[in-house]
């Protein structure tokens, strides 16, 4: 059961565009985590957003938790060619330390 | 440097022959966990361990085992592999107490294909 939907599943854009991932859920999240993949690599933490409502921003990413803490965006503005990967969202599912992942977003910025 | 180590990065195997993915870390963590990556199904979780001698299933643990006999080391064993295991596999570790903000470090993946 895949608790984290993101959407969308690809996303090709050209340099200089801004574009935006989602992760959604029915569940209730104490955080959520944003991670970048590149090619023949494990994913790289991103960032952790904790509060309901919280916006974080790292350089050019913003990155947002829903009120409800059941939800996240990602906000990549003027995107570069090195912003291209699979961006995946992950969170604690359980209170013994189930960790899991959404099936990812792949973004392919073009020079 | 602080890493997680896998080993080796590529296999090639034959279904039936037991087979052993290595994974240490050197941050002293206390959680650790297997992933399997599929095109399309992203990240799933295979097993994880919250210290050691403490191991629970993931979402798919079937056809495969691990131990926790020491902190840095968490191995995963594929006792009778078989074709539907080709995947790529990435073993995580991260301090449990501070997982939810802490995140996971990744090893760089075992990429293994079951023929």
């Amino acid at each position: 059961t895949q608790l984290l939907e993101q959407s969308p599943q690809f996303l090709s854009i050209q340099e200089g565009e801004n574009l935006t991932v989602y992760c959604n859920s029915s569940s209730v999240f104490s955080s959520l985590q944003w991670y970048r993949q590149e090619p023949g690599e494990g994913p790289v933490l991103l960032v952790t957003v904790v509060t309901g409502g919280e916006v974080k921003k790292l350089k050019r990413l913003t990155f947002q938790f829903g009120d409800a803490r059941k939800d996240s965006s990602l906000h990549i503005t003027a995107a570069q060619p090195g912003d291209t990967g699979l961006y995946l969202c992950a969170a604690v599912t359980d209170s013994w330390g189930k960790f899991q992942f959404g099936a990812g977003t792949q973004v392919v910025v073009t020079p | 440097e602080a890493q997680v180590t896998q080993n080796p990065r590529y296999l090639i195997t034959v279904t039936g022959k037991k087979l052993t993915v290595t994974c240490s870390q050197n941050m002293n963590h206390e959680y650790m966990s297997w992933y399997r990556q599929d095109p399309g199904l992203g990240l799933r979780q295979i097993y994880y361990s919250m210290n050691v001698e403490v191991t629970d299933k993931g979402d798919v643990p079937e056809g495969y085992k691990v131990s926790r006999k020491e902190k840095r080391n968490f191995p995963l064993i594929l006792e009778s592999p078989s074709p539907n295991q080709t995947s790529l596999y990435f073993c995580a570790s991260s301090p449990y107490r501070q997982l939810p903000a802490y995140g996971y470090t990744f090893g760089s993946g075992t990429r293994l294909t079951v023929v």
